[in-house]
């Protein structure tokens, strides 16, 4: 079976410092993946995404960047953290055969910028 | 044409009730809808879905209504129970899209 692991649970971290979270995934290949961010008591917002090895697409232009350096590891970075980049972090994934696949989500980072 | 709007944003619903949470969507290429439960402090999980060839589908006390002409579906929990207050999303996508739309969420709350 598919697990997805995300690391750290939670981050406390000061403005301008910083940021680079992990996701991977396991049990399968080539997976879709994600990047979502959900501030406090709101929806889910699409950050990035991901078909592929070194393939990323930005979703809204902000402080972070992604990256893909391996099949089933995804990462999101910032180099100086803003206040605004606190919310609660969520990593997915989905079967990349380009059908309707649902999202499978690990138990997110909760970022807090101070 | 992208969005799907799901109301209401809260609802409480006392033990053993009827939930019903709202979701109506535009571009008729959608073909996948899936409904993620999410608890405090959890990732969102999948809890049911439904492709619009079936105008209903049941598992357990969560049915997906599916109205195909009227582009909306809804999510009914019968017999409400403490343990399903939760944020609920609703979501679209279609073949080929790599990404869902969700909707903005409600947050359910039964009451003992």
């Amino acid at each position: 079976s598919q697990t997805i692991h995300q690391w750290p649970a939670t981050l406390v971290q000061p403005v301008g410092s910083p940021l680079s979270l992990e996701c991977t995934v396991e049990g399968t290949s080539n997976p879709n993946l994600y990047w979502y961010r959900q501030a406090a008591g709101r929806g889910l917002q699409l950050l990035f995404y991901s078909v592929g090895i070194g393939q990323i697409s930005s979703e809204v232009p902000q402080n972070l960047s992604a990256s893909r350096p391996q099949d089933r590891q995804f990462i999101l970075s910032s180099k100086k953290l803003l206040l605004s980049d606190s919310g609660f972090y969520l990593c997915a994934w989905s079967f990349g055969q380009g059908g309707n696949s649902p999202l499978h989500f690990g138990n997110g980072t909760r970022l807090t910028v101070t | 044409q992208q969005q799907v709007k799901q109301s209401p944003q809260s609802l409480i619903v006392q033990k053993g009730g009827i939930s019903i949470i709202n979701c109506a969507y535009e571009n008729t290429a959608f073909d996948y809808f899936p409904w993620y439960q999410q608890f405090p402090g959890k990732g969102p999980a999948l809890l049911i879905a439904i492709r619009p060839d079936v105008s209903e589908k049941k598992e357990g006390r969560f049915t997906i209504s599916f109205n195909k002409s009227a582009k909306q579906f809804s999510l009914h929990i019968m017999d409400s129970q403490p343990g399903d207050s939760a944020t609920y999303f609703c979501a679209a996508t279609m073949y080929g899209a790599q990404k869902l739309v969700f909707g903005q969420g409600t947050r359910l709350t039964i009451n003992p």
